[in-house]
């Protein structure tokens, strides 16, 4: 089992630009998660999606939007980047949402410049 | 939302030495995780404890819910203890305490 994946690893965007990170689990998990860490922070969250089909918004949703493609695939997108988004950006899953363990993805450091 | 504190936010000790962390939050809870953020960014799931107590190997995690606290201990700290530990109250991170562990 891979766990939780992501990509890209890297990403340097200009101010204005759009991307969508992606982000996919083999762990069967009906909850995902998006996380965003500044320096010296702890992570703070984007969006959730406690099963297919839903998703809500977190503690910080301004400026994303996400996609629950399917069961193994939940996706973050940035349509007009701004500095202010420039962070490492974590993904995760768990068997059901509130329940049990947090499962992390390796992160994606996103530049924006 | 719930708010999380953790103390200390730094924490030097010598190799071999034990520690304490306090994680307290402000809302009954009954989800809390303790993770452990590597020098390269990874995250570590240690404990995933809404309440009671439980150990593996040298780190144990106490929670009580209903005074709103969680501590995390670690016995005989290694070097490759080093990095920052976060507690997870229902998906709301404290800011962490730093563990830098010298040998």
């Amino acid at each position: 089992n891979a766990g939780v994946t992501q990509t890209p690893k890297f990403q340097v965007l200009k101010t204005g630009q759009s991307m969508t990170l992606q982000c996919a689990q083999d762990m069967n998990h009906n909850s995902m998660y998006w996380y965003r860490q500044d320096p010296g922070m702890g992570l703070r969250l984007i969006y959730y999606s406690a099963s297919e089909g839903t998703t809500d918004k977190g503690e910080v949703p301004n400026g994303y939007n996400v996609s629950r493609l399917n069961k193994r695939e939940f996706s973050l997108r940035l349509e007009s980047a701004a500095p202010s988004q420039t962070s490492v950006y974590f993904c995760a899953s768990r068997t059901s949402f509130g329940t049990d363990t947090q499962y992390f993805g390796p992160g994606t450091r996103l530049t924006v410049l | 939302g719930i708010q999380v504190e953790q103390s200390p936010p730094d924490l030097i000790l010598q190799e071999g030495a034990n520690s304490t962390l306090r994680c307290n939050f402000s809302d009954s809870v009954n989800n809390l995780q303790w993770f452990h953020q590597n020098p390269w960014g990874q995250l570590i799931n240690l404990f995933y404890i809404p309440s009671g107590t439980k150990q593996n190997g040298r780190l144990s995690a106490t929670t009580v819910a209903t005074e709103r606290y969680s501590l995390l201990y670690i016995s005989s700290s290694q070097t490759t203890d080093s990095g920052v530990y976060f507690c997870a109250p229902y998906m709301r991170f404290g800011a962490g305490t730093r563990l830098t562990v010298k040998p």
